[in-house]
């Protein structure tokens, strides 16, 4: 079956620091990859998501890209701000017609200033 | 603007009780899901629909009902609330496989 393994955390920074949090995943076809950001007492929103390989999902300063030959997708952000601080959450929809999203367990990140 | 609400957005029940937690969507999607969000285990798919009248399990659906009578609601039921049920739900939509789900804020249920 299809699964999505993620960096345990919490992960803590100090503002502007270079932010990874590393995802890899393993499915039977061709899945579209996504992060997403849930902030405290708020539901997930999306944040990328790319959808064939070499594919580079990028918004608000984060990007990630799409390696089927590692199958990872890692979220990268150059500088990260307090307001970064959240959980990340790792997650594929496979190509095939299934709709339904697999999600890693979440990476909590702690921006300090 | 279109939204999906989710309601109560907290409940305590006593174990054993029926339970039903609503979800409401005005994007007109055709998909709609459910999930509980426990430490440790991110999200679990308990139940989905892809249409009216359609409705399917996920990979924790014992203990959980869904029914879709149209395309804006998919309550989700707990036939007989257990301390393990204890959990945040979230209920989510979308419009093809290809797009991102919208997700509702939440309901924390507490089972005593």
């Amino acid at each position: 079956g299809n699964s999505v393994t993620q960096m345990e955390g919490p992960v803590t920074l100090s503002e502007e620091a270079f932010l990874t949090i590393n995802c890899t995943y393993t499915a039977t076809g061709y899945p579209s990859l996504f992060w997403y950001v849930q902030y405290p007492g708020e539901g997930l929103q999306l944040l990328l998501k790319a959808t064939k390989a070499d594919d580079k999902g990028s918004n608000k300063g984060f990007e990630a890209t799409y390696r089927k030959e590692t199958t990872s997708f890692h979220l990268e952000k150059g500088s990260v701000q307090v307001s970064d601080s959240a959980v990340y959450f790792c997650a594929l929809r496979e190509g095939t017609g299934r709709r339904a999203l697999t999600f890693g367990s979440g990476t909590r990140l702690q921006v300090q200033p | 603007d279109a939204e999906i609400t989710q309601s109560p957005r907290h409940k305590i029940t006593e174990t054993g009780r029926q339970v039903t937690l609503a979800c409401h969507q005005t994007w007109n999607h055709n998909n709609m899901f459910w999930y509980r969000q426990d430490l440790g285990h991110g999200l679990r798919l308990i139940h989905y629909s892809y249409g009216v009248q359609d409705t399917n399990k996920g990979e924790v659906s014992d203990g959980y009902s869904v029914s879709r009578s149209n395309t804006e609601d998919l309550p989700l039921t707990l036939e007989s609330a257990a301390s393990s049920q204890t959990s945040v739900y979230f209920c989510a939509s979308s419009a093809n496989r290809e797009g991102g789900y919208t997700f509702g804020s939440g309901t924390r249920l507490t089972v005593v």
